[in-house]
């Protein structure tokens, strides 16, 4: 059975820093998402990656992918405040569904 | 285009009483899924359709839920008989098998 283990689940952050959310995997899977919730709403779709080393930058957040070490790392650079939010990793296998992680919460402090 | 639309986007209700949520999917996306979030807590899987296999309902919490998907378009989730811990935010969402798109939500509160 597909497990997604988040680490950390909290973290509170200065501005101007950077860090690294990690997001691990049990088995062999094909897709991996980044998604990000704002407090009371729903969640919206920020990285997808399909293929092994692939990485993606939008803004301060980049997001890679190592399938080999079943591994995914969503980085913040010179972190602002408007990052602050939950965020989730979720991984898929074929037409099985997707497997969501447990969420990080996210706090930027000016 | 349209998104996942999901209704009524606020429901409360009685304890005891039945209650439908209703998803209407992205059009021609095949996989449709149900999660339960609880205030400040992570995504709870419900039940997934994907085209024309069969759900996989292993997320249930009990036989008080029920969903069902009719023309592989729009979901329906049921709960029967509510309880005051089926108060959560109900999401659902549509995949063409690459990512999934959410929908707003229904908050549920059985009072």
């Amino acid at each position: 059975e597909l497990k997604v283990e988040q680490n950390p689940l909290f973290l509170s952050m200065q501005e101007g820093k950077n860090y690294t959310i990690y997001c691990n995997y049990s088995t062999t899977s094909d897709r991996l998402y980044w998604y990000r919730q704002d407090p009371g709403k729903s969640l919206e779709s920020l990285f997808v990656l399909l293929s092994n080393g692939a990485v993606k930058q939008e803004g301060r957040l980049m997001a890679s992918l190592d399938t080999k070490a079943r591994l995914s790392t969503l980085h913040i650079t010179a972190a602002v405040h408007d990052l602050s939010a939950t965020y989730f990793c979720a991984v898929g296998q074929g037409a099985q569904k997707l497997v969501f992680g447990q969420g990080t919460r996210l706090t930027i402090n000016p | 285009g349209a998104g996942v639309s999901q209704s009524p986007s606020n429901k409360v209700t009685e304890k005891g009483k039945d209650v439908e949520l209703r998803c209407d999917p992205i059009s021609g996306h095949t996989a449709l899924y149900w999660y339960r979030q609880s205030l400040g807590q992570g995504l709870e899987f419900l039940i997934y359709f994907q085209g024309n296999s069969a759900p996989d309902k292993s997320g249930l919490p009990s036989d008080r839920f029920s969903a069902e998907r009719t023309g592989g378009s729009v979901s329906t989730l049921t709960i029967q008989r509510t309880q005051q811990e089926d108060s959560a935010v109900y999401l659902c969402a549509s995949s063409p098998l690459t990512e999934a798109f959410f929908g707003q939500g229904t908050r549920l509160t059985v009072v």
